[in-house]
Formats: structure tokens, C-alpha cells, sequence
């Protein structure tokens, strides 16, 4: 079953702690994308990658690293940096085909304790 | 980025109802077009493509117009399964560019 997987559904950060949301991929997809929604708002750029171990800041990265060892995979870490990191995190793919559209992961909701 | 604007709403429509959305971009060299709908709660899917000539699906027409720089949506014979946000994104040389949504809810 093809698809892009995000995990955990849920996560809980402490003040001072990083954390770290999975993303996977079995779509043979070149770019990954991460956004972040806030509750009203629409989707804002963190970090994309085009090919693996290579990848670029988007509109919003302060607070946030990642890599790109795989293909598949492309997870997001959101460091204690973060100061205001309550949203809701979603993850796309896309072929990397210009014109291509992008696929999304169901998303994480990340809450602070 | 270049930038995708589009109106909030919130939309609310009866059942049957015919409803349209507009959406305009900034950048002119924009080359694709698309349309996602977000449940509450939920990932953006999508819903359709936005060809040069416009196309329709079942009870979705969707348009573009280069020279004012618009895009939209049709939806006829609104059902009460219509209810969301419908999200107008543009090719801008990859990575897509996001408006925030348009928020439709069909009353009964």
C-alpha cells in the first residue's frame, strides 16, 4: 500500500526538550516537504529536500533542523530553540516534477507540556 | 515567495446551493495550478488540477485566468460532504505555494 506515513499522531514536548517527527515515504518520490499549520492558518514552508543528504531552508526554519539520509525517509527535529512549537506538522512528496503536485502524511500534532 | 491570496470566508451555504471561490497569484510566470481540500483535522488532498483550458469534474469546474491572474472553483449542487477548506495552490518553481484556505460549510 503506497503512501507517505507520519508518526507519532500525537506528541508531547517538554520545555527544553527536542523532539523528533518521523516521516516516510514508499512513493519513489525525489522531494520531501515539511509545513507547519497553525489553528486558522494556512501552510507554512519549514525545510524541503529535493535528493537525498541535501535540502533547503523554507519560510519558517528557525528552530527546526533535518536530514536526508534516505530517500524515504525525512524527519523533522524541533529543537528547544522552538519557543512557540504548538501546530500541527505535515509532511508531503512529490516526484519532483515541475508541475507535479504534492502528497501529504496525515500529520502530527505537536502539544507542550 | 510569491504570494496566494485568497478569501476566508466562512462560505455557508443550503444543500443544492451552487458556491464559487476565486483565488489570485501574484507571480505571472506561475506555470500549474491546483486545488486541495482540508477536512478539520486532517491532511490537504487533492482535489483537482487547474488546466490552461479549464476542466470539470462531476460537480467541480475549475478555471484559470492568466491574463487577471485568477483561479477558480465551481462547485454545483452542493452536498453536506462539501464542508471544509478548499486550498488554492500554485506551481512557483517548486516547492507549491499555499493560500490559507477558504472555509465552506453546507447546511442542511
Amino acid at each position: 500500500d503506497g503512501g507517505i506515513t507520519q508518526s507519532p499522531k500525537y506528541l508531547f514536548r517538554k520545555e527544553g526538550q527536542n523532539v523528533t517527527l518521523s516521516c516516510e515515504q514508499n512513493l519513489n518520490h525525489d522531494a520531501m516537504y515539511w509545513y507547519r499549520q497553525d489553528p486558522g492558518q494556512g501552510l507554512r514552508l519549514i525545510y524541503y529536500s529535493q535528493i537525498v543528504n541535501d535540502f533547503q531552508k523554507g519560510d519558517i526554519a528557525e528552530g527546526y533542523s533535518v536530514s536526508r539520509e534516505k530517500k524515504e525517509s525525512f524527519p523533522l527535529t524541533v529543537t528547544s530553540a522552538q519557543k512557540n512549537p504548538t501546530a500541527f506538522y505535515l509532511c508531503a512528496s512529490s516526484p519532483w516534477t515541475e508541475g507535479e503536485t504534492q502528497y501529504f502524511g496525515p500529520g502530527t500534532r505537536l502539544l507542550v507540556l | 515567495r510569491k504570494e496566494v491570496e485568497q478569501d476566508p470566508g466562512p462560505f455557508n451555504v443550503p444543500e443544492g446551493a451552487t458556491v464559487a471561490f476565486n483565488c489570485t497569484y501574484s507571480n505571472s510566470a506561475s506555470q500549474s495550478f491546483f486545488w486541495y481540500r482540508q477536512d478539520c483535522r486532517k491532511e490537504p488532498k487533492l482535489l483537482m488540477s487547474v488546466y490552461s483550458s479549464g476542466n470539470e469534474d462531476g460537480r467541480f469546474t475549475a478555471q484559470l485566468n492568466r491574463a487577471s491572474q485568477y483561479i477558480s472553483l465551481l462547485i454545483r449542487d452542493s452536498k453536506l460532504s462539501d464542508s471544509a477548506t478548499y486550498l488554492c495552490v500554485v506551481n512557483d518553481n517548486t516547492p507549491l505555494v499555499f493560500g490559507k484556505g477558504t472555509r465552506l460549510s453546507v447546511i442542511a
